[in-house]
C-alpha cells in the first residue's frame, strides 16, 4: 500500500464550479499534513497546511480526519489559475522529510 | 529573497556516463532535500542534510548515486553509472530550522538518460 494516496485525476470542471480532492495515508504516526500545487514544469509549492480542525484559506478549505487517516482540499469557484497538479504531503516525526502523493490534476476551463 | 537555485536546468546523457548536479539553497536554512521526481509521480526524497550532515539516506540508490554539502551551504548529487530509470526531475529543496514545514523547491533538473 502506498504511503499517501490521492484520486487519480485529471479532474477536467468549468470556471466556478467546486471541486474537492481526496487523500488518505498509511502511517497513523504521521504528524503534518499538506497541500502542495505544482504547475506544470514548475517545482512544487506549499499551498496551506491542514489542521485537524479544518483551515480555510480564501476559497480554499482543508480538513484533515486522522481517524480515518483521510485529508480533504476543496476548491470554491474554480479560477483558470487554479488549473494545476495538487499534491498531498504528510510528515512522520518532525524534523524528517516529506512524503509526497502522485497528485492529482486539476484542468479549469472557460 | 532568492529562492533555490539548481543548474543545470536540463542535462541529456547516455546509460552508463556519470552526471552531476548542484543545488545552493535559501541563505540561512541549514536544511537540504534532494528529490527525484519521475513523470507522473509525486517528488520522492533521495537524500536528506541538516547543515554538512546526512539526516536521512534511506532511499538513495547508494550504489551509484551520491550526494554531500562539505560546508554546510551547496550541495552536488551525483548519479554513476546512470540507468535509463534514472530519468527524472532532480528537485532541490530547503527549510529553516525554525519551520521545517515549509521547504522551498528549487526549478530542477531535468535529466533524461538515453
Amino acid at each position: 500500500r502506498k504511503e499517501v494516496e490521492q484520486d487519480p485525476g485529471p479532474f477536467n470542471v468549468p470556471e466556478g464550479a467546486t471541486v474537492a480532492f481526496n487523500c488518505t495515508y498509511s502511517n497513523s504516526a504521521s504528524q503534518s499534513f499538506f497541500w502542495y500545487r505544482q504547475d506544470c514544469r514548475k517545482e512544487p509549492k506549499l499551498l496551506m497546511s491542514v489542521y485537524s480542525s479544518g483551515n480555510e484559506d480564501g476559497r480554499f478549505t482543508a480538513q484533515l480526519n486522522r481517524a480515518s487517516q483521510y485529508i480533504s482540499l476543496l476548491i470554491r469557484d474554480s479560477k483558470l489559475s487554479d488549473s494545476a497538479t495538487y499534491l498531498c504531503v504528510v510528515r512522520v516525526p518532525a524534523g524528517t522529510a516529506l512524503i509526497f502523493g502522485k497528485g492529482t490534476t486539476l484542468s479549469v476551463s472557460s | 529573497e532568492a529562492g533555490v537555485a539548481q543548474s543545470p536546468r536540463y542535462k541529456i546523457i547516455e546509460k552508463r556516463q556519470s552526471v552531476a548536479f548542484w543545488c545552493n539553497p535559501i541563505s540561512g536554512h541549514a536544511t537540504l532535500y534532494w528529490y527525484q521526481q519521475i513523470l507522473g509521480q509525486g517528488p520522492k526524497l533521495l537524500i536528506q542534510f541538516q547543515n554538512n550532515g546526512v539526516v536521512d539516506d534511506s532511499q538513495l540508490p547508494k550504489d551509484r548515486f551520491s550526494a554531500e554539502r562539505l560546508k554546510g551551504v551547496d550541495s552536488t548529487l551525483k548519479i554513476q553509472p546512470a540507468k535509463l530509470e534514472d530519468s527524472a526531475v532532480y528537485l532541490c529543496a530547503s527549510s529553516h530550522r525554525d519551520n521545517p514545514n515549509e521547504q522551498f523547491f528549487g526549478p530542477g533538473t531535468r535529466l533524461t538518460v538515453l
